[in-house]
């Protein structure tokens, strides 16, 4: 059960989009349509911002979104800002009970 | 509002087993539909699932660790506990506990995470 396949950062300048990748194979993110993301900063918790792959929790602003094809998933943040400047990790249900994360896409807001 | 807390020794020599507790308040563990999980971070470095459990004390584990993990629930005491055995420096990390949304009503496994702990480091080391 290797951990899914994300770039080591990212970057955009204010008000820009960024999308980050998430690549897995057909036994997980392939397979299911039950990715989700994490934002974490630094020294704290993650927190959920996108489930079942483009499902976002109540409070979550809509600059965030996701999205799947095949056997990679991404997460696009439109329009920028400081404050999303944090570690984004994504998860997949790989079968029989388990689950796997991404390792992790340091995003820089130039 | 749901709030989890980690607790545990933050120093385990290698080859001991390393124990955490996570207390659950502002809502009840005996959910019917959510699960209770355990992930961890070594410092610097990304999220690995250990693994989860129903109250009813059904359990699943990551098979990477299987071999070394139990994970428990005390429904009485609202809690649920990690024990990693055999632990090496490679275990040193942050452990996170957190309430999983496993499985949705209709049995589809929609995996995610939410709330989560503050998140405990534990230090193994001799």
């Amino acid at each position: 059960q290797s951990a899914l396949t994300q770039p080591p950062s990212a970057s955009g300048s204010p008000g820009q989009s960024v999308t980050i990748s998430c690549t897995g194979t057909s036994s997980d993110v392939g397979g299911y349509s039950y990715v989700s993301w994490y934002q974490q900063y630094p020294g704290k918790a993650p927190k959920v911002i996108i489930y079942e792959v483009d499902k976002r929790p109540s409070g979550v602003p809509d600059r965030f979104s996701g999205s799947k094809f095949g056997n990679t998933a991404s997460l696009t943040v439109s329009g920028l800002q400081a404050e999303d400047e944090a570690d984004y990790y994504c998860s997949s249900y790989s079968g029989f009970n388990t689950l796997v994360f991404g390792g992790g896409t340091k995003v820089t807001v130039l | 509002q749901l709030l989890l807390q980690e607790s545990g020794p933050g120093l385990v020599k290698p080859s001991e087993t390393l124990s955490l507790t996570c207390t659950v308040s502002g809502g009840s563990i005996s959910s019917d539909i959510f699960y209770w999980g355990w992930i961890r971070q070594p410092p610097g470095k990304g999220l690995e699932y250990i693994g989860t459990i129903y109250y009813t004390g059904s359990p699943y584990y990551n098979p990477s660790l299987q071999s070394r993990v139990t994970i428990s629930v005390d429904t009485s005491r609202n809690q649920f506990s990690l024990r990693l055995m055999s632990v090496t420096a490679a275990d040193t990390a942050v452990y996170y506990c957190a309430r999983h949304r496993f499985y949705d009503d209709y049995g589809y496994p929609v995996n995610w995470f939410d709330p989560w702990g503050q998140g405990t480091l534990v230090t193994v080391s001799s």
